[in-house]
């Protein structure tokens, strides 16, 4: 069964460095999301990108984010200049369309 | 505001019991509903899901959930919980491009 997968499954950074985290989509899907969560609280949605554009971003999603599709098969998504807030579990999903969506296994990123 | 609510963040059952998880929503248009499971140390996994149709959905492993249009609800029932099912449950609608998420509710089930 296609599924969505991350790499890495855990980054440890320094504040004010620069990350980049990687999904590879299931490969037949056209929308991919963003999502996080901060341990102990809900999951967040971050942004969906369709078409090589951001179709919606939340509130979270300021200008220290970036996503891209570098290659038709990588979605990436950086953080700038990471704050320890940023410390969370990040899961990339796709979809076919505005249908079920498919999460990846996360990214666990810890700022220090 | 869109929203997303689960009634219950901690469940403690013993096996056999029957369970029901409580969900709202608020949002004006259409909505895709959905019902996920987190087990510890995993990632989410689709319990089953609601586009339309029968308001009555099955899932996976004996859940089910009921969509009533008029209470903006989509609880989530199993007649017998196992100790297996021990694991965070994440209400969620899409509405338009995202999903929002319930807070969880952590379910216990006592063997």
């Amino acid at each position: 069964e296609p599924e969505v997968t991350q790499t890495p499954s855990h980054q440890v950074t320094q504040m004010g460095q620069e990350v980049i985290l990687r999904c590879v989509p299931i490969s037949n899907h056209l929308y991919f999301y963003w999502y996080r969560q901060i341990l102990g609280q809900k999951v967040e949605f971050l942004v969906s990108f369709y078409n090589n554009e951001i179709s919606e971003k939340s509130e979270i999603f300021d200008d220290q984010f970036s996503v891209e599709r570098p290659d038709g098969s990588n979605f990436t998504l950086k953080i700038r200049s990471t704050k320890l807030e940023d410390s969370a579990m990040y899961f990339c999903a796709s979809s076919e369309g505005k249908t079920e969506q498919y999460f990846g296994p996360g990214t666990r990123l810890t700022v220090t | 505001a869109q929203s997303v609510s689960q009634h219950n963040h901690h469940v403690i059952l013993s096996e056999a019991a029957s369970l029901e998880l409580g969900c709202n929503y608020s949002y004006g248009g259409t909505v895709n509903l959905f019902w996920y499971v987190q087990y510890p140390g995993q990632h989410l996994q689709l319990l089953l899901k609601y586009f339309s149709g029968d308001p009555l959905v099955k899932g996976i492993k004996g859940f089910e959930a009921e969509f009533i249009k008029s209470k903006f609800s989509f609880n989530l029932r199993k007649p017998s919980v196992q100790w297996s099912d021990t694991a965070e449950y994440f209400c969620a609608a899409q509405m338009g491009f995202k999903t929002i998420f319930g807070a969880g509710t952590r379910l216990f089930v006592k063997a």
